[in-house]
């Protein structure tokens, strides 16, 4: 069963703008994850934030965590052509060993 | 430093027909995976190992059989192909030993069954 589902499905935006995608999750987790897809590629590992954590940044992204909505969000600022990829959460849930990975949200970035 | 490796990269089968899955990292990794990918889906556990010598089922196990070689190496085995096995598989792995750690994936194997 999916565990977090992003929103919107699908993205298109203006190079320099900024991108922001969403992922609400069901049950208590351990973590969440951000992984990039790359067009026929593998999955690229983004950022992880803990359940204890509201916040992370890393380079042009950052990403909250709000537990008590079971939700969290991914914002990519000025983007680039280069940022055109799906993007998927990945959740781990408290007491599973298992990731649970939503059906992803396919960005556009038009140059 | 290759990260994870998967071999082959595409691969049409019969139904049926068998094949095996090769998939080695050279991280050190102790734990590594399997995925499969549909259109439109996120990606689903086939199998795990969380340690060398340990396998562990995932969402999916049903016509699957894995084989965790070595520290380095973990197959996976379709005895019998199905049309419903058509997907593509990831492998990747981990360096501790549990699954909700940050994982690195492989490039992926596209598989057709026919």
């Amino acid at each position: 069963s999916q565990q977090g589902e992003e929103d919107p499905q699908a993205l298109s935006i203006q190079e320099g703008e900024n991108a922001t995608m969403n992922c609400s999750y069901k049950t208590s987790i351990n973590n969440l994850q951000w992984y990039r897809q790359n067009s026929g590629r593998g999955l690229v590992h983004l950022i992880l934030i803990r359940s204890n954590e509201r916040e992370k940044h890393s380079g042009r992204l950052r990403v909250t965590l709000d537990t008590s909505k079971k939700s969290s969000s991914l914002l990519i600022t000025a983007s680039r052509a280069a940022d055109t990829a799906s993007y998927f959460c990945a959740t781990a849930r408290a007491g599973s060993y298992q990731l649970t990975f939503g059906k992803g949200t396919k960005l556009s970035v038009i140059p | 430093n290759a990260g994870v490796t998967q071999t082959p990269k595409f691969q049409v089968l019969k139904t049926g027909q068998s094949m095996t899955l090769q998939c080695a990292q050279d991280m050190n990794h102790n734990s590594m995976y399997w995925y499969r990918q549909d259109p439109g889906m996120g990606l689903r556990l086939i199998y795990y190992s969380a340690s060398e010598g340990t396998t562990d089922k995932g969402e999916v196990p049903n016509g699957y059989n894995v084989s965790r070689l070595n520290k380095r190496e973990f197959s996976l085995r379709l005895e019998s192909a199905a049309p419903s096995q058509t997907s593509v598989y990831f492998c990747a792995s981990s360096s501790g030993t549990q699954v909700r750690e940050t994982q690195y994936f492989g490039p992926g194997t596209r598989l057709l069954v026919l």
